[in-house]
């Protein structure tokens, strides 16, 4: 069965940098197209970026450019999201999601990791 | 970015009521519409893609339907287990974006 594994739950100051990782299998990993989502307390849902292997491409959502990178591991068919400069709010569960890849830059969600807390808090 | 109304944030309903939650988007996005379903602590489901396909494994209870700028989410008879909040989300281009959710209470 394909799944997701996120990292654990983190608490930042003000300032510094993230970084939450999302581990597949082999295969899903060439195959799929990966998704971060967040979602802020008590918010909706919130589409930050994503990255295709199959395609070598990466996606900003233009809030978070030049703040996120996602990069993906085939080494260890692991897909990380690193959010620096952070601030409170940026407080929220991380979610990495995704699908099969189809397009360089079309982005599925049909599979999701079951979160990461990220807390930024002084 | 292609914004998403979603009406309306909430509703209050009993078992067995039909129950009707609308999207549109603010430009042409095709059939590319999804609809997930999201409990308190849980990740989002998905339940219907393409506008009208039903995800594998999801009751038959729930429909989506419309296309281009006017969609719907139908659930025919509400199920104790259906309280939950519901979102849209289109994939047409990048950056995916969400409507604001719609919360379906008792």
């Amino acid at each position: 069965q394909v799944q997701l594994v996120q990292s654990g739950a983190e608490v930042k100051k003000p300032e510094s940098s993230v970084k939450v990782s999302c581990k597949t299998s082999a295969g899903t990993f060439y195959n799929y197209a990966f998704s971060w989502v967040r979602q802020a307390p008590g918010q909706g849902l919130e589409w930050v970026g994503g990255i295709i292997p199959l395609f070598n491409t990466t996606t900003y959502a233009q809030k978070f450019q030049g703040r996120v990178t996602i990069r993906a591991d085939e080494s260890t068919s692991t897909v990380y999201m690193e959010l620096s400069s952070l601030r409170s709010e940026d407080t929220a569960v991380y979610y990495c999601a995704g699908d099969k890849a189809r397009d360089p830059d079309y982005f599925e969600t049909d599979l999701w990791g079951q979160g990461t807390t990220v807390t930024v808090s002084s | 970015d292609i914004q998403m109304t979603q009406s309306p944030s909430s509703l209050s309903a009993s078992v067995g009521d039909r129950v009707t939650i609308t999207c549109r988007p603010s430009q042409f996005i095709g059939n590319f519409l999804n609809w997930f379903q999201q409990k308190p602590g849980k990740a989002p489901k998905l339940l219907i893609y393409a506008a009208s396909r039903l995800q594998s494994g999801v009751p038959f209870r729930f429909s989506g339907s419309g296309s281009e700028t006017d969609f719907t989410l139908t659930i025919s008879s509400l199920q104790p287990e259906d309280f939950a909040t519901y979102f849209c989300q289109q994939n047409y281009n990048t950056p995916v974006t969400f409507g604001g959710g719609t919360k379906v209470e008792i």
